[in-house]
């Protein structure tokens, strides 16, 4: 079945640095987009990047556009985001989500449990 | 930038129907999709490309989209489907995509 674990999360200091890991598991990782979203205390739900299979095509919300930046590994079934310049409104849950594609765009059917970011000084 | 607006909240009693709906200014030609996020939980897709339901959802949950506006129909609605509804789709160039705020679902 399919499994997304997310890792690397915690607190850091606004202006700090963080990298996510997700790991995917029970289904051919290269053939998938992936994708983070992310959740602020409660608040709704907010897409952050995706990356092509090939990690050819990239996009990221504008809220974090230059700061962020993902990529993949497929030889080791993994996604990343770096996560530079933060700041305490980036505090939130991000989540791993596999994309599919739809007719015309992409969606995510698979959704991992997120991992805990807080900025904080 | 482009936004999908829902109603903050929603409430019905058990074995009602509950509509949730979700309103953008390019749903006539993009696809909208619905995810149920329970308390702590992840979400969870539970109508894709407007109208279809993925394996393992109960029948009880379907979709529709007409114009502008994108609704989740819950039919007899259940205690246990109580959760945060969040829309989804993407806007007319195809490659921003977003959700829209959350309707909270209460069943009582």
């Amino acid at each position: 079945q399919v499994q997304l674990v997310e890792s690397g999360g915690g607190l850091v200091k606004p202006g700090g640095s963080l990298r996510l890991s997700c790991a995917a598991s029970g289904f051919t990782f290269s053939d998938y987009y992936m994708s983070w979203i992310r959740q602020a205390p409660g608040k709704g739900l907010e897409w952050v990047s995706y990356i092509s299979s090939s990690g050819s095509t990239i996009y990221y919300a504008d809220s974090v556009k230059g700061r962020f930046t993902i990529s993949r590994d497929n030889a080791k079934n993994s996604l990343y985001l770096q996560m530079n310049s933060l700041r305490a409104e980036d505090t939130a849950v991000y989540y791993c989500a596999r994309g599919s594609s739809g007719p015309d765009s992409i969606y995510f059917d698979y959704w991992g449990q997120g991992t805990l970011v807080t900025v904080s000084s | 930038s482009y936004e999908l607006t829902q109603p903050p909240s929603v409430s019905v009693s058990p074995g009602q129907t509950a509509r949730i709906t979700c309103s953008g200014d390019a749903l006539p030609k993009k696809y909208a999709y619905w995810y149920q996020q329970k308390s702590g939980q992840a979400p969870v897709l539970v109508i894709y490309e407007d109208s279809k339901r993925p394996s393992g959802i109960p029948e009880r949950f379907s979709g529709s989209s007409s114009g502008t506006m994108a609704t989740l129909t819950i039919s007899g609605a259940q205690v246990e489907d109580e959760a945060d509804y969040y829309c989804y789709s993407t806007d007319s160039s195809g490659n921003h995509v977003v959700f829209g705020g959350g309707t909270k679902l209460t069943v009582l």
